[in-house]
Order: C-alpha cells, then structure tokens, then sequence
C-alpha cells in the first residue's frame, strides 16, 4: 500500500516552461487535493476534486491547472512557470472532507 | 487575510517537558480543527483533531484544547520527546467545505 505517490521530487524549469506534477493515490479515495507551500508559509490550497470529473479551485489557483479522469490520479499543471511558481508542491487525498488528508512526500520545483 | 495564525516560528524544550504550540483563527464558521506535523523532506501527517463540540481531545502525549470563545486552540504533547522535533501545522475546515485552512507552521525542537 503505496498511499499518496508524487513524481517527480525535484525539477528545475526555466521561466515559460511547462511541466505536470504528478499524483496518484491508491487507497480508493474520492477526494484529492494540491498545496504549495512556500517558505514559512502554511500549505496554501490551489485546486481539489471531489470525485472523477470534478474539480474546483482553491485559494491560489492561478497559474495552474488540473484534471481528473481517473478516482487514482490527479495531476497538477503549469502552463507557463513564473519564478513565483518557486515552491514545493503537495498532494492529498481522503475519503472524505472530513476526513483525515493523507499526504504525499512533495515536489520541490524551481523556476528560474 | 490569514485566517489561521500560529503566531511562534518556532519553539525549544528540554526532552521530558511539556511542549505547548498555540493557534488562533479568526473565522467564526470553523468548526473542525487539526494538528498536523511534517518533518523535512516528507509530507504533513495527520496527528489529532478536535470537533467544536469538544473542548478536549487526547491521544495519549498529545491533547488538543479549542477555547472556542477566545477563537484559539492549543496542542500539549507530555513529556516532550527528541522524535517530536518537527514542524507543526493547525488547521481548520468549515461544515460546509471541504478546504482546510493552514496556519504557516511551528518549528518544535525536543533538546535532549
């Protein structure tokens, strides 16, 4: 049981570039979610889903973008990365809202 | 507008003490509240919780007290270990929302 799984840990990316943070999860959870967490900052909110098909926005959702075709997997992508996308990425998924968020280990990514 | 504050960057306590980490929220709809913690390089994990119904929740070094009229909670671990030294998140959700809100973090470190 691999829990919540995020590829991939580190990545540099020079400013206009793209990429997709993966995720996936395989506990059967419905709902998933992504955070940044930038330094000495809390775990800010970008986008969750809530099932298959289904996503919304958080509190800093600009910038990015996400799908949800699968209950597994969740990816995260950045268009068009600004050095202010300078951060390490966080994906978690639960059973429910209020139900404990399971983790992964993060992505640290640098935009330069 | 941070709605959750966890005022103190950091704290340091003998290993055997009581390690006390506070935190204040400012918006009166929260009613479900989290400890999380997170050592370097791994994602947050879930420690305790409390529902605003309660006033105390324990799980056996860990109690979490929420003073609901003072809009603040607090999280006691006793006695305090050198395993404990990591940082530590609250959180809070509201009913009717599946987002948790962070508060930026509190760096414990357990002296042996």
């Amino acid at each position: 049981n691999a829990g919540v799984t995020q590829t991939p840990k580190f990545r540099i990316l020079k400013i206009g570039q793209s990429m997709t943070l993966q995720c996936a999860q395989d506990m059967n959870h419905n709902y998933m979610y992504w955070y940044r967490q930038d330094p000495g900052m809390g775990l800010k909110l970008i986008y969750y889903s809530v099932g298959a098909g289904i996503t919304d926005k958080g509190e800093v959702p600009n910038g990015y973008n996400v799908s949800r075709s699968t209950t597994e997997d969740f990816p995260l992508r950045l268009e068009l990365a600004a050095p202010s996308q300078t951060s390490v990425y966080f994906c978690a998924s639960s059973q429910d809202y209020r139900e404990t968020q399971y983790f992964g280990p993060g992505t640290r990514l640098l935009v330069l | 507008d941070q709605q959750v504050k966890q005022n103190s960057p950091s704290l340091s306590v003998q290993e055997g003490r009581i390690s006390i980490l506070n935190c204040d929220y400012t918006n009166s709809m929260f009613d479900y509240f989290l400890w999380y913690k997170k050592y370097p390089a791994e994602g947050p994990t879930f420690l305790i919780s409390i529902s605003s119904i309660k006033d105390k929740n324990e799980d056996g070094r860990f109690t979490v007290f929420l003073n609901k009229s003072a809009k603040h909670l607090s999280l006691h671990i006793v006695p305090s270990q050198p395993g404990d030294s990591a940082v530590y998140f609250c959180a809070a959700s509201q009913t009717s929302g599946s987002r948790l809100t962070f508060g930026e973090g509190t760096q414990l470190t357990v002296n042996p």
